[in-house]
């Protein structure tokens, strides 16, 4: 089974600019998160979808931050424009459906840089 | 509201010896369930282990071990016989019960072992 796909693995940009994340949950799962991990510290969400309807949005910086799940599979999560301190490891995470520990299912992350 | 808290910024074991990384958590919800992920430099974050807040036994998986103290609030990991591949940041996180919807995780600030040879 493939695990969660992220591209781009690692993203230099110069600040103002835009830029896009994508994931790819694992197959059937219809929970899907994107987390924010700044250096040295523990993910934080900032929002999760069930199947294609954002269910917790609250820390999504909605200014410049904006994040799809067309068809409630993959997801894209967008920065315009990028900040210096948007530098971080962008994490998607899914989860299936079904009644389980709660365990999420993390993707290797996307790096961004702004210079 | 919730909240996980990892005290050690930073751990270093000898190799195949054991080591306890510490957590401690606050919660009002009586059902939860706590996590244990481990992150290597590559940087995907890897599930070790859980425990939920009404099993009666400490959770083991391998050379992991949760040492769940509930009155203490506290779910501290045990590494047994530690390896050169263990080296890692290590987080402790929550998921809340009912109140939490069951689908949100959070996570504490980490602690990075470094496991000598």
């Amino acid at each position: 089974e493939a695990g969660v796909v992220q591209s781009p693995r690692y993203k230099i940009i110069e600040k103002k600019q835009p830029v896009a994340f994508w994931c790819n949950p694992i197959s059937g799962h219809n929970t899907l998160y994107w987390y924010l991990q700044n250096l040295g510290q523990g993910p934080e969400l900032l929002i999760r979808y069930e199947n294609e309807e954002a269910v917790d949005d609250s820390q999504l910086p909605k200014d410049r931050f904006s994040a799809e799940r067309l068809k409630g599979v993959d997801s894209t999560l967008k920065i315009q424009p990028a900040e210096l301190g948007d530098s971080a490891v962008y994490l998607c995470a899914s989860k299936p459906g079904r009644v389980n520990t709660g365990e999420l299912f993390f993707g290797e992350g996307s790096r961004l840089t702004v210079l | 509201a919730q909240k996980i808290t990892q005290t050690q910024p930073g751990m270093f074991v000898q190799e195949k010896e054991a080591v306890t990384l510490d957590c401690t958590y606050d919660t009002s919800d009586p059902s939860y369930g706590l996590f244990w992920y481990k992150q290597p430099s590559s940087g995907e974050m890897i599930f070790l282990i859980y425990q939920g807040s009404y099993d009666q036994q400490n959770a083991t998986e391998g050379r992991y071990s949760l040492n769940f103290q509930k009155a203490r609030k506290s779910a501290n990991l045990v590494i047994s016989a530690s390896q050169l591949g263990d080296s890692a940041m290590y987080f402790c996180a929550m998921r809340e019960g009912l109140s939490g919807g069951y689908n949100k995780l959070i996570f504490g600030a980490g602690t990075r072992l470094a496991v000598h040879p």
